[in-house]
């Protein structure tokens, strides 16, 4: 399973938009990135999937590039509720969701 | 309707004592999991369930039981508790066991083993 390297944290201002890289060096041919969102006294929440260039939702955007050995979790315009710990998992249909989550970056969004 | 719902959302026990986790979800989905979450946030994969029945034990100890009465039930019964066992636990579902799509967890039981 490859693995991911991701800041452990990171800080912004409202209003701000973030981006967090996650690294996925031997990412294999039918893997796919995953972003999910944490916050305290909660379970992870599915934020955005992607497997290559660029997906977008109501929430995020992701972006890979061609090698697809990282990828970017694009927040656009965080607020202060934004605060939490963002996860990047790299997963494949043979994997599914037998995952062991990293310990993802921490954002803190200040006003 | 909380879709993934666990109770006690706290438990604080002594060691050697015996404690079950519930985990109940109505999303009609066919795979549920439990995970463990240490105090580095790192969240481990401990069992994976499809429609009653176990496919994935990763190395948890015996003393952690899963059992699931159908398959929008997977309790967790942990016998003999240690110190170490303390950490968040989270239930989880997801349509099927190979997947890549979302993974629906819980709210996390706390546990505290003094």
């Amino acid at each position: 399973l490859a693995k991911t390297t991701q800041p452990i944290s990171m800080d912004s201002y409202e209003g701000q938009e973030v981006n967090i890289t996650c690294s996925h060096n031997n990412i294999a041919t039918n893997d796919y990135i995953t972003w999910y969102q944490q916050f305290p006294s909660q379970g992870p929440r599915f934020i955005i999937q992607g497997y290559k260039t660029k997906v977008t939702n109501e929430v995020a955007s992701l972006f890979i590039p061609a090698d697809r050995k990282s990828s970017t979790l694009s927040l656009p315009r965080v607020s202060l509720s934004d605060t939490a710990v963002y996860y990047c998992l790299v997963k494949n249909d043979n994997a599914g969701n037998m995952l062991t989550f990293g310990g993802g970056t921490r954002l803190m969004v200040k006003p | 309707d909380t879709a993934v719902s666990q109770t006690p959302k706290y438990l604080v026990t002594q060691m050697g004592n015996d404690k079950s986790i519930k985990c109940e979800q109505n999303l009609g989905h066919d795979t549920m999991y439990w995970y463990k979450q240490d105090s580095k946030k790192f969240l481990k994969i401990m069992f994976s369930y499809n429609n009653k029945e176990l496919i994935i034990n990763e190395t948890v100890p015996n003393r952690f039981s899963p059992k699931s009465p159908d398959k929008a039930h997977l309790n967790l019964h942990i016998n003999s508790l240690e110190l170490g066992d303390s950490a968040v636990y989270f239930c989880a579902s997801a349509l099927a066991p190979v997947y890549t799509g979302e993974l629906f967890f819980g709210e996390g039981s706390r546990l505290t083993v003094l």
